[in-house]
């Protein structure tokens, strides 16, 4: 097993490029996420996806969308970055929503935007 | 939502010693998780543990819901528990996992 894989591992764009970060597990998971982390602080929540077809925002979605691609695969799309968006994004997955899984993450992707 | 405060910030420990991290968190939570990132980034799930008392070799974790605060012990500390622990808490509200800002520990051979 893989686990949870992020493509790619490191990213740098230019102000106003679009790109779209890949996450895949093999786990069966019904829930993934995508969250960010900066320096200093603890991830933040992007946007998840409770089940396969279902997404929803989370604590920081603005200039993000998703794609729940199916069961496996979860994309983040940043349609014009910006140098706020600089920040290493992880990906996770869990069994279900329902409070009482634990998350499983991706190894992240370390993206500049200059 | 729910305020989740790590100490202490940062963390220096010699080999061999023993420590205890402390999570509180604002109001109350259906999960509470305790993760360690590495020194090369990658996120570990070490506890799930939304009350009582857990251990998984040298390391513990106790969580009193009822007081809204967790620790995770570490015993006989080795250079590879260097990094970063963080705690998150599950709202009953939303399911949404709150990050604390973590606990930097450094441990010198």
């Amino acid at each position: 097993n893989a686990g949870v894989t992020q493509t790619p591992k490191f990213q740098v764009l230019k102000t106003g490029q679009s790109m779209t970060l890949q996450c895949a597990q093999d786990m069966n998971h019904n829930s993934m996420y995508w969250y960010r982390q900066d320096p200093g602080m603890g991830l933040r929540l992007i946007y998840y996806s409770a089940s396969e077809g279902t997404t929803d925002k989370g604590e920081v979605p603005n200039g993000y969308n998703v794609s729940r691609l199916n069961k496996r695969e979860f994309s983040l799309r940043l349609e014009s970055a910006a140098p706020s968006q600089t920040s290493v994004y992880f990906c996770a997955s869990s069994e279900a929503w329902t409070g009482k899984d634990t998350q499983y993450f991706g190894p992240g992707t370390r993206l500049t935007v200059l | 939502g729910i305020q989740v405060e790590q100490s202490p910030p940062d963390l220096i420990l010699q080999e061999g010693a023993n420590s205890t991290l402390r999570c509180n968190f604002s109001d109350s939570v259906n999960n509470l998780q305790w993760f360690h990132q590495n020194p090369w980034g990658q996120l570990i799930n070490l506890f799930y543990i939304p009350s009582g008392t857990k251990q998984n070799g040298r390391l513990s974790a106790t969580t009193v819901a009822t007081e809204r605060y967790s620790l995770l012990y570490i015993s006989s500390s080795q250079t590879t528990d260097s990094g970063v622990y963080f705690c998150a808490v599950e709202s009953p509200n939303d399911y949404k996992l709150s990050f604390g800002a973590g606990t930097t520990v450094t441990v010198r051979a």
